[in-house]
């Protein structure tokens, strides 16, 4: 069974500085892996995703992730951090299957301190 | 701008009580999904549906039901609500036949609280 852990519950970091989010999946295959992000009283809104072509993968907002087979993650990060991106993050990996297929990580807590 | 909206943004209901949540798409997709989302749980999904009659359960189906007469309107429905089903209830769709490959568009989800 696949599964998506997202290490931190909780990241805080200041404005201005480096912004790093961790996911780490288990699958049998190489799954396709997304990030969403979740303002408050909002939906979800896809920031990237992968799905075997480049492992560095741009989204909107400045933010990027790399995905690394190897180590099994698909890290987010952002250089700068603004107040605007305080929100919670969704990493979700597919694996094929149908809806048994899609699982979503149980997010990260963005906290952006002024 | 595809646009997911949703019936209602707070509802608040009884146990026992029939309830349904609406989901319109203006987008043309094929495919729509119903997710809960709960703290510390993340989203989990409850049913999909790949077309017009179709539909398939997801992780946590039990306890709900899904119709999709029509293409743009998927509904949720709870048969006999109960507390525990308290939860915010997103609903996405996207445009791919593949299903869940594709990029979901989420509406702003529907707070549902159960007495």
């Amino acid at each position: 069974a696949q599964s998506v852990t997202q290490l931190d519950s909780h990241v805080s970091v200041s404005e201005g500085t480096p912004v790093l989010l961790r996911c780490n999946y288990s699958s049998s295959y190489s799954p396709s892996l997304f990030w969403y992000v979740q303002h408050p009283n909002k939906g979800l809104q896809l920031l990237l995703k992968y799905t075997s072509a480049a492992t560095l993968v741009k989204g909107i907002n400045g933010f990027e992730a790399e995905f690394k087979k190897s180590e099994t993650s698909f890290h987010l990060t952002k250089p700068s951090a603004h107040m605007s991106d305080a929100a919670e993050y969704f990493c979700v990996a597919y694996s094929g299957g149908g809806a048994d297929g899609l699982t979503f990580g149980k997010g990260t807590h963005l906290i952006i301190q002024p | 701008d595809v646009k997911v909206t949703q019936s209602s943004r707070y509802l608040v209901k009884r146990t026992g009580e029939k309830v349904f949540l609406e989901c319109v798409q203006d987008m043309d997709h094929e495919n729509m999904f119903w997710y809960r989302q709960d703290p510390g749980l993340g989203l989990r999904l409850i049913y999909f549906s790949y077309d017009v009659k179709m539909k398939e359960k997801g992780d946590i189906p039990e306890g709900y039901s899904v119709s999709r007469e029509k293409k743009e309107r998927f509904s949720l429905i709870l048969e006999s609500a109960s507390t525990n089903q308290t939860s915010m209830y997103l609903c996405a769709s996207s445009p791919a036949q593949t299903g869940v490959t594709d990029t979901q568009y989420f509406g702003p989800g529907t707070r549902l609280t159960v007495l």
